[in-house]
């Protein structure tokens, strides 16, 4: 089956970098793109941007462009998704899905915990 | 950006209430909305692509309809198992979540 397993829980500093990762079985990997999203705590789903595997293509999210780097490897059928210049406020679970057809996600992740704390 | 706006925030019904959440977006996207369900602690769970389009294996009682700018997704008999959150997002330009609407027990 479709299946997402991205990488365990996080903690950083504030000013840090943060790398989750994604791992995808079960389809042909370079047909469909990954996107992610972030949900804060007792907060709703924010999308944060999404890649390409077929040729590397990203869109990012206004408010992450500059801060967010997210790549491919297709040989491992995996995705990264580096987020820089941490603050408490991005303290958040990061979700990795498979973006089907139009735009819309499934599977998703189970999620990644990032907890920024000094 | 595109803006999508979720009403009720939160809907407090009945098991066998039939139930309805509205989705509004700030500019016309067609048919480009998805709609998920999310339970405390986990991942969201697609139930409905292109609108109206009922994923596989998602329980009938679901239901999605309309277009451009007003979408609404309907239970026709609440569960138990249906006391969750709901989002609707588009994707006719990137992407945009709802803020999402609690469903609670009555």
């Amino acid at each position: 089956q479709v299946q997402l397993v991205q990488s365990g829980t996080e903690v950083k500093k504030p000013g840090a970098s943060v790398k989750v990762s994604c791992k995808s079985s079960g389809y042909t990997f370079s047909s469909y793109g990954i996107g992610w999203v972030r949900q804060a705590p007792g907060q709703g789903l924010e999308w944060m941007g999404w890649i390409s595997p077929y040729n590397g293509n990203t869109n990012y999210a206004q408010s992450f462009q500059g801060r967010v780097t997210m790549t491919i490897d297709t040989t491992t059928s995996t995705a990264d998704m580096e987020l820089r210049s941490l603050t408490s406020d991005d303290t958040a679970v990061y979700y990795c899905a498979r973006v089907r057809a139009g735009g819309w996600f499934d599977p998703w992740g189970h999620g990644t915990l990032v907890t920024v704390s000094s | 950006d595109i803006q999508m706006t979720q009403s009720p925030s939160t809907l407090s019904a009945s098991v066998g209430d039939r139930v309805t959440i509205s989705c509004r977006a700030s500019q016309s996207i067609s048919g480009s909305l998805a709609w998920y369900q999310q339970k405390p602690g986990k991942a969201p769970n697609l139930l409905i692509y292109k609108a109206s389009s009922l994923e596989s294996g998602v329980p009938s009682r679901f239901s999605g309809s309309g277009s451009g700018t007003e979408f609404t997704l309907t239970i026709s008999s609440l569960q138990p198992d249906d006391f969750a959150t709901y989002y609707c997002q588009q994707y006719y330009t990137y992407a945009t979540f709802g803020q999402g609407t609690k469903l609670e027990i009555k």
